[in-house]
């Protein structure tokens, strides 16, 4: 199947600083990409959807100047948390549908868990 | 807006098999998607239903009904290795954007 990486798989801040977090398509191009959110024995909640060379459309209540998205090529997309402060400690995963038509599969990055003191 | 239902837990023993309903109700509707999640890991995909009825991948099997906006994940001769999260998921037509249910937490038992 196919790959999609994620960069870090984990770090820890300091309060308001800023994380970035990468997240590659290894071995096909993406030009959509999803990013979500996930606390403990929860779902994911979607938060956005990355779009090569457009602006990323963000699901209601999530703050796009909080939470940048940036698609900067077929291959990558990251997702910056400025300012992050300890609520916003999560696990967050990106992925990336493969396929054409009404069939296509999401293939997950394994996922960057921000803890942030 | 979208929403999924499915139950929260489900308990079963090694050797048996386990059915783990879901309802959704989506404005549009593309296809309901099932992955699994062990704990600290990354979904990974087990099956997709576009169209009603049943697709069979070993020993997992999936089955959609769009009239009743209702579709359900079974399990087979269930392993240790299946305890994990099973989510449900929608994709609503116009793009691939997924909406994912609650997750139901699979403990099998020896």
């Amino acid at each position: 199947g196919a790959v999609v990486s994620q960069h870090p798989s984990w770090v820890i801040c300091k309060s308001g600083t800023s994380v970035k977090i990468e997240c590659r398509s290894l071995d096909f191009q993406a030009t959509t990409m999803f990013w979500y959110r996930q606390f403990p024995k929860q779902s994911l909640m979607l938060m956005a959807t990355s779009n090569e060379g457009s602006k990323a459309t963000y699901e209601q209540g999530v703050e796009k100047d909080k939470f940048l998205i940036n698609h900067a090529s077929l291959t990558l997309s990251t997702l910056t948390v400025t300012s992050a402060h300890p609520e916003d400690s999560s696990f967050y995963i990106c992925s990336a549908p493969k396929g054409r038509g009404a069939y296509n599969e999401q293939f997950f990055g394994p996922g960057t868990r921000l803890t942030v003191l | 807006g979208q929403s999924l239902e499915q139950p929260s837990e489900v308990t079963a023993v090694e050797g048996a098999i386990v059915q783990i309903n879901c309802t959704y109700q989506t404005s549009g509707f593309y296809g309901l998607s099932w992955y699994q999640q062990h704990d600290g890991g990354a979904p990974t995909f087990l099956s997709y239903n576009a169209l009603d009825g049943l697709e069979e991948t070993g020993r997992f099997s999936s089955f959609l009904s769009r009239s009743d906006s209702y579709g359900y994940l079974l399990l087979q001769e269930l392993q240790m290795k299946d305890s994990a999260s099973y989510f449900c998921a929608v994709r609503n037509t116009g793009g691939f954007k997924t909406i994912f249910g609650a997750g139901t937490r699979l403990f099998v038992k020896a």
